[in-house]
């Protein structure tokens, strides 16, 4: 089974500053690699799939990157409304695995 | 409005059994592969099971046997027997629609319903 290792375990950010989750495979996933955000007491969100593609309705300030075993979610200017836990997710074996979450913390 | 709204969780002891629920609204159900995922208090995601369109059922080892997933799309719901629980199986259950594409991601979920298994 894959395992999903994503880093920091937290990062805290200043709003409007730029932010940077890394997410890596034990294995390749190819491009089939999902970005969710969450947060307390609310439904998880999807934002990136396929690696790079945002979700319908998510802003373009979120941005995701990467293919193989080494990926990226880019937050561009962090608003108030982006404070979360944001987790990453392999499709491309079976079974699809998370990664533990980072946590995005205003500093 | 689109949208998937769990229940059924709450306290159970250790060998015990519950049916969680999951309704879904505005949206063509059956058209969907739905899924369980769970997540235990202070850890990541956990995918629980899977249902196709065609009825076909999936597992992870750690609950195969012990959980079973179901659909009634004339109900537009999807339902999670679960039974032998263990103290292992605590966690919020969240319902999750796959993509429309069958690719195992998970593009609409519902708030979750918390499982509490304890004596």
């Amino acid at each position: 089974e894959i395992v999903m290792t994503q880093s920091p375990a937290t990062l805290s950010v200043s709003p409007g500053e730029r932010a940077t989750l890394s997410c890596r495979a034990s294995q390749s996933v190819s491009s089939n690699l999902a970005w969710y955000q969450q947060k307390p007491g609310q439904a998880p969100r999807l934002l990136i799939y396929g690696a790079s593609t945002r979700a319908t309705g998510i802003p373009a300030r979120f941005s995701g990157s990467g293919s193989g075993t080494e990926f990226t979610l880019t937050i561009s200017s962090l608003q108030s409304e982006d404070f979360a836990v944001y987790s990453c997710q392999q499709y491309n074996n079976w079974p699809p695995a998370f990664g533990q979450g980072t946590k995005v913390e205003i500093k | 409005e689109v949208q998937l709204v769990e229940s059924g969780g709450g306290l159970v002891q250790p060998g015990g059994s519950l049916r969680l629920s999951c309704a879904a609204s505005g949206f063509t159900f059956s058209s969907y592969d739905m899924h369980w995922v769970r997540q235990a208090t202070g850890k990541g995601l956990e995918w629980v099971s899977a249902i196709g369109t065609a009825g076909d059922t999936y597992y992870p080892g750690s609950v195969k046997g012990r959980f079973t997933i179901s659909r009634e799309n004339a109900k537009n719901s999807l339902y999670l027997e679960m039974n032998s629980l263990r103290a292992g199986d605590t966690a919020v259950y969240y319902c999750a629609r796959g993509d429309s594409s069958s690719y195992w991601y998970f593009d609409l979920w519902g708030r979750g319903t918390l499982v509490t298994v304890s004596s």
